[in-house]
């Protein structure tokens, strides 16, 4: 049902780079910001990154987002084990039937 | 500092009606948009609608024929009915603040804070 796909997992080892993709569509992700959001088993989940870029007070600068086209990029640098969640990118569709959609959601996991 | 706390009914029979109600402390509920959000076990996020404080909503079309969100701004509260569940409708619910602007295209809006979700499960 998810109109925004990300990569079902990514892993990678403490203090290295991880990169998650969300690819979307002209109605939602080239048309709007995108936002992104972390969420560990059994908890809602936090916001990470807003209006594509911006970090909320409290993120630390490890956590970095960005868009181009059709599709947005979160990217989480010096890995660490306290990192691993799923991450869900989301962003309002302009299209006919108006809604916030989600991505697919990724799995990171630190090996 | 703005929190959600929700609660509401569990375990649901098919055909019941799904009532869940957030309370907002800490913070203004005028001037934003109160939102219902759902995870089924082991899946991805869904959007399910919205209110703000004028009584304005807004629903995920799935879902618009079985949804009704309220508020009750007097005691800074919103509430969700689901009417007819079925076992699809199994999920962890949450609510959520959208905040950001809305203008058609270029719209910032993100979920935040998030309440802690009330697991409903339904099943005869």
């Amino acid at each position: 049902q998810s109109v925004l796909t990300q990569p079902p997992s990514v892993s990678a080892a403490p203090g290295q780079k991880v990169t998650i993709s969300c690819s979307g569509s002209s109605s939602n992700i080239g048309s709007n910001y995108v936002s992104w959001y972390q969420q560990f088993p059994g908890t809602a989940p936090k916001l990470l990154i807003y209006d594509n870029d911006k970090r909320p007070s409290g993120i630390p600068d490890r956590f970095s987002g960005s868009k181009s086209g059709t599709s947005a990029t979160l990217g989480i640098t010096g890995l660490q084990t306290g990192d691993e969640a799923d991450y869900y990118c989301g962003t309002w569709d302009s299209s006919l039937s108006a809604a916030y959609v989600f991505g697919t959601g990724t799995k990171v996991t630190v090996l | 500092q703005v929190q959600l706390q929700q609660w509401g009914a569990g375990l649901l029979k098919p055909s019941e009606t799904l009532s869940l109600t957030c309370a907002v402390y800490g913070g203004s509920f005028s001037g934003h948009y109160w939102n219902w959000i759902r995870q089924p076990p082991g899946k991805g996020l869904e959007w399910i609608g919205e209110i703000n404080h004028s009584g304005s909503t807004n629903y995920n079309l799935s879902l618009k024929s079985r949804v009704t969100i309220s508020a009750d701004t007097s005691k800074n509260q919103f509430s969700l009915k689901l009417s007819s569940v079925t076992a699809a409708d199994t999920a962890v619910y949450y609510c959520a603040r959208g905040l950001g602007t809305r203008f058609g295209e270029n719209t910032r809006w993100r979920f935040d804070p998030w309440g802690q979700g009330t697991l409903v499960t339904v099943s005869s």
